[in-house]
């Protein structure tokens, strides 16, 4: 069974600073998938990035970076130099097994950025 | 469609009524899943559909909810004798397989409240 874990409920930056959202996972899969979505105000879920079990080579894109640890189970989310338009609740997924399909998500995490 | 579209966008139903929720999947998408968002439980999976395999209803609550996809495309949730517990948004996601390598897209879901 897959678990995921947002310690955070809710973030509140100024714009401009630098944020992190934490996530942990819980997998007995060999094999699984970690994800991020992003879910605006408007509902729709919003993909940002897929991660693979056996490649755990960091990614920066633009302002957003993830760092994913088999060592410690973590896929954390950093935003830099955030911006009013990046309110919204992310959520951190994953899938694995022979239940690729099934994805299991996380509480979500509010992220407000102020003006 | 350009992506993944939902029907009606907002139901209000009567307790005991029977309700059906539709989903227009990404064209050539073989993978659709539903999910339900609600503020006690977060996201849930119900079920997932891939191609022409048996859908794998793990997720699905109580035997009130079924669900069905036709041609491989369209698919309908039902829900019979609705609940006020029943109230939540109900999602729709297709991806281009079901293998975790590739991402779900969602759409804008369905608001369900149960009065």
């Amino acid at each position: 069974a897959q678990k995921v874990t947002q310690a955070q409920t809710e973030i509140s930056v100024v714009e401009k600073e630098d944020v992190t959202l934490d996530c942990v996972y819980e997998t007995r899969d060999t094999t699984y998938y970690l994800f991020w979505y992003k879910q605006p105000p408007s509902g729709e879920l919003v993909f940002l990035i897929r991660r693979n079990s056996f490649d755990e080579q960091n990614e920066i894109s633009g302002r957003y970076s993830w760092n994913f640890q088999k060592s410690t189970s973590s896929f954390n989310f950093t935003i830099t130099a955030s911006q009013v338009v990046d309110s919204a609740v992310y959520f951190c997924s994953n899938a694995g097994g022979t239940s690729y399909g099934k994805l299991t998500f996380g509480q979500g995490t509010i992220l407000t950025v102020h003006p | 469609g350009a992506g993944v579209s939902q029907s009606p966008s907002n139901k209000v139903t009567e307790k005991g009524k029977d309700v059906e929720l539709r989903c227009d999947p990404i064209s050539g998408h073989t993978a659709l899943y539903w999910y339900r968002q609600s503020l006690g439980q977060g996201l849930e999976f119900l079920i997932y559909f891939q191609g022409n395999s048996a859908p794998d209803k793990s997720g699905l609550p109580s035997d009130r909810f079924s669900a069905e996809r036709t041609g491989g495309s369209v698919s309908t949730l039902t829900i019979q004798r609705t609940q006020q517990e029943d109230s939540a948004v109900y999602l729709c996601a297709s991806s281009l397989v079901s293998s975790g390598t590739t991402e779900a897209f969602f759409g804008q879901g369905t608001r369900l409240t149960v009065v």
